[in-house]
């Protein structure tokens, strides 16, 4: 596609339920990063693919937190037992030649609320 | 961990008027990046730096590597309303292969009427 395409844009859920977000990356990206926003903050760390294998993990949060990237295209984060806390923005980048120029292109983000 | 302190908060500026912001660290990067983002949108990049002491210019904007490699800044001259927004530093960490990349927390740039 032309841009970084996330879906749901907004998702509404439950505390203690299961949410899924989805990252299509620009056509030909090798790298896909995933970042956690909440109000009034910047991007925080979560977690890095370089191809099909999570390059690194650090920035998730605890083991809730889930990534999967299986045909090196489109990555899936998943949330499980959903908490309050979870409620943010999560972004989406990706990025054709990691480790050079930095330049990451950004999804709009799916807005996580957790009632 | 590693951290970026961006400053200031927030500015409130007169149309015409030039801005900078900074950005520091207390680890090293390879990279210093400057990105902007709108409202209900992903954050743009502006400008990257790749060596110390670099100097960039994107046509208002302009950005330089410091030469510690631990600390950045962004000027923009003569700001006009859609200048808006928020402004972010981040770093690339130095790494055989880590490409981790994070952000300080911004800079959020008003335009006063």
């Amino acid at each position: 596609g032309a841009g970084v395409s996330q879906t749901p844009s907004n998702k509404v859920t439950e505390k203690g339920k299961y949410v899924e977000l989805r990252c299509d990356p620009i056509s030909g990206h090798t790298a896909l990063y995933w970042y956690r926003q909440s109000l009034g903050q910047g991007p925080e760390f979560l977690i890095y693919f370089q191809g099909t294998g999570a390059a690194d993990d650090s920035g998730l949060p605890n083991d809730r937190f889930f990534a999967v990237r299986p045909e090196g295209s489109v990555s899936t984060l998943k949330i499980q037992r959903t908490e309050r806390g979870d409620s943010a923005v999560y972004l989406c980048a990706s990025s054709s030649l990691a480790g050079t120029t930095g330049e990451l292109f950004f999804g709009e983000g799916s807005r996580l609320t957790v009632l | 961990g590693q951290q970026l302190n961006q400053s200031p908060q927030s500015m409130f500026i007169q149309e015409g008027e030039d801005v900078s912001m900074n950005c520091t660290s207390s680890s090293i990067f390879n990279t210093w990046l400057w990105y902007k983002q709108d409202p209900g949108e992903g954050p743009v990049l502006l400008i990257a730096l790749y060596k110390a002491g670099e100097l960039t210019s994107n046509g208002r904007l302009t950005a330089q590597f410091g030469i510690t490699r631990k600390d950045s800044f962004l000027n923009i001259s003569a700001s006009i309303p859609s200048d808006v927004g928020i402004y972010f530093c981040a770093g690339q960490l130095p790494g055989n292969r880590d490409d981790k990349i994070i952000f300080g927390k911004g800079t959020r740039l008003h335009i006063l009427p």
